[in-house]
């Protein structure tokens, strides 16, 4: 079966940093587009970032130079590390997996983990 | 402010058949991306309902479609059920964003 798990969120002062991770099964990630998309309370989704089959990486513009995507392939695990952490990135943290279409689409999702910033 | 736009919600009775339309322009939807749509199911997490527009993964009932005309694209649910109360989110590309990929605002359907 095709499974996506998240793992690290919690609650973290601002400023602070916070790694999360996404243990994979059923597909290998690093043959994979793999994506973070977020989730703020009670709001829409946000694409956050991707890393590329060939190790190439993108960011939205709101997070680029604070937040690191990155992969262990030994581990078949993806990873989101997230620096200068703000009071507006609190949400729901999703990894998913690309599948290729113009444009790609994601499936399957993980479950979720919460990243609440805060004082 | 989303790019493509969803109506904030929509309603139906069982039984009935409900459309979500997502709104896009000339670059995105109309350019000739396609679009695809999201489940989530309250208190879960999004879960791949349509993609390339129409095409539905195998699990998803044949209650569900999805069109694409213009710079427009629905996603229809007939014989409406309890179960389908959710929101829904439309997905697809933008040329005139730095990001890669951009979803509407999303629709809560309320099963009436």
């Amino acid at each position: 079966e095709v499974q996506l798990v998240e793992s690290g969120g919690g609650l973290i002062q601002p400023g602070g940093s916070l790694r999360l991770s996404c243990a994979a099964s059923g597909f290998t990630v690093s043959s994979n587009y793999m994506s973070w998309v977020r989730q703020a309370p009670g709001k829409g989704l946000e694409w956050v970032s991707v890393i590329y089959s060939g190790g190439s990486t993108y960011y939205a513009d709101s997070v680029k130079g604070r937040f690191t995507i990155s992969r262990d392939n030994s581990k078949n695990t993806l990873y989101l590390q997230m620096n200068s952490l703000r009071a507006e990135d609190t949400a729901v943290y999703y990894c998913a997996r690309e599948l290729t279409g113009t444009p790609n689409w994601f499936d399957p999702w993980g479950q979720g983990t919460l990243v609440t910033v805060s004082s | 402010q989303s790019v493509l736009t969803q109506p904030p919600s929509v309603s139906g009775a069982p039984g009935q058949r409900v459309t979500i339309s997502c709104t896009g322009s000339s670059s995105n939807i109309g350019a000739g991306y396609d679009v695809h749509w999201y489940q989530q199911l309250p208190g879960t997490a999004p879960k791949l309902l349509i993609y390339g527009n129409s095409n539905r993964p195998s699990g998803v009932p044949d209650r569900f479609s999805g069109s694409k005309s213009g710079t427009s694209a629905s996603l229809a649910i007939s014989g409406l059920q309890a179960e389908d109360e959710a929101d829904y989110y439309c997905q697809s590309y933008d040329s005139s964003l730095s990001v890669h990929w951009v979803f509407g605002g999303g629709t809560k359907l309320t099963v009436l």
